[in-house]
């Protein structure tokens, strides 16, 4: 049974700290690692991680993946309450986007 | 690219009584698309796989008969969600994407189904 897991599964951090979010991942067919950071509403895509040690970056949010050891990271900088959100890791096992996600960590930044 | 539209966003209906909500790719042609439900404070989970122009694959301990999935072009997919319960109350997406879109899989914005 494929399973996606994350940790932790909440954490409170002040403005300006550091967030490291994990996903562990075991299925049978990977082909790719999404994250997506989730408000209210729908999910919205993040990054999307094929191959192993490459970081993706797009402003204070970075990731990396370790397709040896299955697992990424998720790294938040310089924390604004913005980033208060739940973030889904997600792996996907076939070319047409079917995804099975980890329980998601929820991330409070307070000011 | 790869805008995925859902409607209704919310909707309330009464028991017993038959729900609709429509997930269209705006600007692309997907001949698969997926629904979700996720619970309060619970991640997405897959229901099913809805396929142009066939059955949609429904996963385990979905009951197919009573969430029905229509995919009849390759813009417009729709969940029915038939005779439904308060139990049935959840926020349901829809997601499309291309798989070599290096901006991943797209949701549509959800909808808020409460059954009373």
């Amino acid at each position: 049974e494929d399973k996606v897991v994350q940790s932790p599964l909440s954490l409170v951090v002040h403005e300006g700290d550091t967030v490291t979010l994990n996903c562990s991942y075991e299925v049978t067919n990977f082909r790719s690692l999404l994250w997506y950071k989730q408000e209210k509403k729908a999910p919205t895509f993040l990054f999307m991680l094929t191959s192993s040690g490459i970081e993706k970056k797009s402003g204070r949010l970075s990731s990396i993946l370790d397709k040896k050891e299955l697992f990424s990271i998720l790294n938040i900088t310089a924390t604004q309450t913005g980033d208060s959100a739940v973030y889904l890791c997600a792996v996907s096992t076939d070319s047409w986007g079917k995804l099975q996600f980890g329980a998601g960590t929820q991330v409070v930044v307070t000011p | 690219g790869a805008v995925v539209s859902q409607h209704p966003s919310w909707v309330i209906c009464k028991s017993g009584t038959s729900v609709k909500i429509e997930c269209r790719s705006l600007d692309f042609q997907a001949t698969t698309m997926f629904w979700y439900r996720q619970f309060p404070k619970q991640s997405l989970m897959l229901m099913a796989t809805s396929n142009e122009g066939s059955k949609a694959t429904y996963e385990q301990g979905v009951e197919k008969d009573k969430f029905l999935i229509n995919h009849a072009s390759l813009t417009l997919s729709t969940l029915t969600v038939t005779s439904a319960h308060p139990e049935d109350s959840s926020f349901y997406i829809c997601s499309a994407g291309k798989a070599a879109n290096n901006y991943g899989y797209t949701f549509g914005s959800g909808t808020r189904l409460t059954v009373v």
